[in-house]
């Protein structure tokens, strides 16, 4: 069964600082990979859907890479802002979607 | 953009109780799935849905049942609801084949059973 981890659990840095959030996973058959974000007690919201033939997608401020052979990926954050606080999840897909529990960011001001 | 409504944001049941959870998208997604979150063990897979009165069972489905009678409806039901159900419940759909498309969430549904 596929598992997905998410390194590390939190992470708190000062605005403006670029960062970066991964996520492995132990299969690489893998059909697209997803990353979203989650504030408190509400649902998630896709980020950035990764189609299993490329390497990496942006929108924005943000760069998701893929590397199938080596089973990561990483979130990449421009020049964060106190309104990305959340949690971010990957989500991997095969015949399922399979998610990390998250790394929980916080930037301070 | 698609929308995913779920009807309850937070509900507080008995022990007991039978409790509905219900979701409507409307984008014409063919898959529908349930999950619940609950803190260090992300989120589980209760059932999903490719069709019409289709539900396949996901890693979790004992004390649930689905429904789906429409297209745009996916219903989630707790027989007899217990503490340990407990959780935050979350909607969500897709179109087409699973994982060709974004997965697309609702605002979740806290649910606290007494």
């Amino acid at each position: 069964k596929q598992e997905v981890t998410q390194i590390p659990a939190a992470l708190s840095v000062p605005e403006g600082e670029n960062l970066v959030l991964n996520c492995s996973f132990t299969d690489s058959a893998i059909y697209n990979l997803q990353w979203f974000r989650q504030d408190p007690g509400k649902g998630l919201t896709s980020l950035l859907l990764i189609q299993s033939s490329q390497r990496e997608q942006t929108s924005g401020r943000l760069n998701a890479s893929l590397d199938k052979s080596s089973g990561r990926s990483t979130l990449y954050i421009a020049a964060s802002q106190p309104g990305d606080s959340a949690t971010y999840l990957c989500a991997v897909i095969w015949n399922q979607f399979y998610f990390g529990t998250g790394t929980s960011l916080t930037v301070i001001p | 953009d698609v929308k995913v409504t779920q009807s309850s944001r937070y509900l507080v049941k008995r022990t007991g109780e039978k409790v509905f959870l219900e979701c409507v998208q409307d984008m014409d997604h063919e898959n529908m799935f349930w999950y619940r979150q609950d803190p260090g063990l992300g989120l589980r897979l209760i059932y999903f849905s490719y069709d019409v009165k289709m539900k396949e069972k996901g890693d979790i489905p004992e004390g649930y049942s689905v429904s789906r009678e429409k297209k745009e409806r996916f219903s989630l039901i707790l027989e007899s609801a217990s503490t340990n159900q407990t959780s935050m419940y979350l909607c969500a759909s897709t179109l087409g084949p699973t994982g060709a498309n974004v997965l697309t969430f609702g605002a979740g549904s806290r649910l606290t059973v007494l």
